[in-house]
Order: structure tokens, then C-alpha cells, then sequence
């Protein structure tokens, strides 16, 4: 149990067009959803908490017009990159918590913007 | 401001004996501690995790201690075998703050056959 899908794995773009990642709970409901971001060997670095129904909690540094978060319903949150540059690229990664303290990843995501 | 810290960017282990992993937090709000191992281009995967309330938590071959006096907890594997090599990433919860974890930098783990 505690599945999480991310969608698509991999995505390349050019530079200035927007990029939507999806991230589901397979199995279980989520009213709340999480994207972090890896740099190249760092830590995973909180971007945002995404809740159900209610606009998403943006953490500090964070453009939130520039990563545009939706939580549509309780198994999908979707992170869209807008006017992406080669900046952007980076290793993007979704967790849920099921009614658990433990929060389970998705697998990432790996944009690459050219 | 580094909330948890994993000191030890690498640690190399020889097949067999027993890895460990250390991680320090400054916060004495956490009370949720967890472990993830990772892979390169894959998100982390959920290993141990240990409430403030307890010290010592183990499953199967890792085992997790918490000195909450010390704001200190350590990630036993024994024995360790090749298939653990892998970056761990300690995080912690606070009290309050929507589930948000911290998570320390990472420690990459190899198994040497």
C-alpha cells in the first residue's frame, strides 16, 4: 500500500514553454501533497504544501507564480513549471501522507529545460 | 539555517558488517523522525521511521535510535549487504507545521563486496 505515481518521468522543453507534472496516491486519499525539488547531490528542498481544495502553501523563495500547484482532488496534485529555463532544470519529486505519520515519494520527475 | 544535519557525506562499509548512519537535529520541536534511502533518478523510499516518545525502533535488519537529550538519532543496518548502497536521508517532523519534513543532506552508503 501507499503507492505514489508521478507523471512523466522525464520531460524535456525548450525554454518559455510550461511543463505539467502530475503526482497521484494510487491507493489511498491525500488532502495534502508535497513537492520537493533535488539539486544535483543536495538535499531534498521543500517547495510546497499542496492541499485539497484550498491554494497551496508556498515555502519561502518559492515563485509561486512561476510553479503553479493544484490539488484537484484527494489522489491528485499537479505542478506546473511556467515560462521554464534552464534554471528550472532539476530533479522534481511529490509525496502524500496517508492517515500515517510516514509520508511516501513518488519517483520523480527529471526536467531538463533547453 | 540547517536544521538536521547529516555530517557525513559518504561512509563505506564492508559486506557484512554494520553500517551506520549518523543524524543531528537543533530543533526540539520534531517529534517524528524518519529514514528514506534513495536512488539516483528515483525518489526516496520510506525505511524506519521513530516517534519522540520512544528510543529505539527496529525492523528486520535496521534499527533506528533516537538521544533525544543529545538531539541525536543513528541508523543501524546489520548486516549490510551490496543492495544497500544508496544515498539515506534522515528527516524530521515538527510539533506543529502541516506534516512538513526537514530533511538532512544525505549520506551515500556503499557495501564493499
Amino acid at each position: 500500500g501507499a503507492v505514489v505515481s508521478q507523471h512523466p518521468s522525464r520531460v524535456i522543453c525548450k525554454s518559455g514553454t510550461s511543463v505539467k507534472i502530475e503526482c497521484r496516491s494510487l491507493d489511498f486519499q491525500a488532502t495534502t501533497m508535497f513537492w520537493y525539488r533535488q539539486f544535483p547531490k543536495q538535499s531534498l528542498m521543500l517547495m510546497a504544501t499542496s492541499n485539497e481544495g484550498s491554494k497551496a502553501t508556498y515555502e519561502q523563495g518559492v515563485e509561486k507564480d512561476k510553479f503553479l500547484i493544484n490539488h484537484a482532488s484527494l489522489t491528485l496534485s499537479t505542478l506546473t513549471v511556467t515560462s521554464a529555463h534552464p534554471e528550472d532544470s532539476s530533479f522534481y519529486i511529490c509525496s502524500a501522507r496517508p492517515m500515517t505519520d510516514t509520508q511516501y515519494f513518488g519517483p520523480g520527475t527529471r526536467l531538463t529545460v533547453l | 539555517d540547517q536544521q538536521v544535519k547529516q555530517n557525513s557525506p559518504s561512509l563505506s562499509v564492508q559486506e557484512g558488517r554494520i553500517s551506520i548512519l549518523n543524524c543531528d537535529y537543533t530543533n526540539s520541536m520534531f517529534d517524528y523522525f524518519l529514514w528514506y534511502k534513495k536512488y539516483p533518478a528515483e525518489g526516496p523510499t520510506f525505511l524506519i521511521s521513530i516517534s519522540s516518545i520512544k528510543d529505539k525502533n527496529e525492523d528486520g535488519r535496521f534499527t533506528v535510535f533516537l538521544n533525544k537529550s543529545a538531539k541525536h538519532l543513528s541508523l543501524h543496518i546489520v548486516p549490510s549487504q551490496p543492495g544497500d548502497s544508496a544515498v539515506y536521508f534522515c528527516a524530521a517532523r515538527p510539533l506543529q507545521g502541516a506534516q512538513k519534513l526537514v530533511f538532512g543532506q544525505g549520506t551515500r552508503l556503499t557495501i564493499n563486496p
